[in-house]
């Protein structure tokens, strides 16, 4: 079955800095990947959509790649503030006809001032 | 405001008794699901919705029931909970399949005893 996995539970990065969370998966031919914040006690807030013909996609300060080779998607968060500080989920699905989409465990990400 | 609503937002109950966790939404979404959220294994489908009275299992449907007779609503059956049912419950909605961007609820904390 499908392994996802996040690069670390926790990260933590100076203000100002670029925080770079990983998502690596195998056993997967993901069509396209979605990226999530989740602050604690809420539920998850849709970021952005990449697909598998897409490198690169951004959002204001938020770049995600997807690397169809690598098996692997970074999530950049670039000038970062303390109020970036939240929980970063990836999740995969593909173009079966399923509508299952399958998530990471999460990276914990702390923007120290 | 456009928004996915559950309740409750807390649930203590014990094994055996029947429990249902509402789920509507105010968008119009045809898509709808429901996952479950544990430490260490991310958030997992338990079941979706493409429509009204069109429903089918996601990745862990066992001991869960649900019905779609509304567009707005999604409610998650339990007939019998379990203690391995204790968990953090999350509805989503979205305008059509989970590609699309998906709109998270608030979560619903369950706890069997």
């Amino acid at each position: 079955s499908q392994k996802i996995e996040q690069n670390s539970e926790a990260l933590n990065i100076q203000e100002g800095k670029t925080a770079t969370l990983t998502c690596n998966y195998t056993n997967y031919s993901p069509a396209y990947l979605q990226w999530y914040r989740q602050d604690p006690g809420r539920g998850p807030v849709f970021l952005l959509l990449i697909r598998e013909n897409e490198k690169e996609k951004r959002k204001e300060r938020l770049k995600v790649t997807f690397d169809t080779t690598l098996k692997q998607s970074l999530f950049h968060i670039t000038a970062s503030q303390p109020a970036d500080s939240a929980t970063y989920l990836c999740a995969l699905g593909d173009q079966t006809g399923a509508n299952n989409l399958f998530f990471g465990t999460g990276t914990r990400l702390t923007v120290i001032p | 405001e456009a928004q996915v609503t559950q309740n409750p937002r807390y649930l203590i109950t014990v094994t055996g008794k029947k429990l249902t966790v509402t789920c509507s939404q105010n968008m119009n979404h045809e898509y709808m699901s429901w996952y479950r959220q544990d430490p260490g294994l991310g958030l997992r489908q338990i079941y979706y919705s493409m429509n009204v009275e069109v429903t089918d299992k996601g990745d862990v449907p066992e001991g869960y029931k649900v019905s779609r007779k509304e567009k707005r609503n999604f409610p998650l059956i339990l007939e019998s909970p379990s203690p391995n049912q204790t968990s953090l419950y999350f509805c989503a909605s979205g305008l059509n399949r989970v590609q699309e961007t998906q709109y998270f609820g608030p979560g619903t904390r369950l706890l069997v005893l």
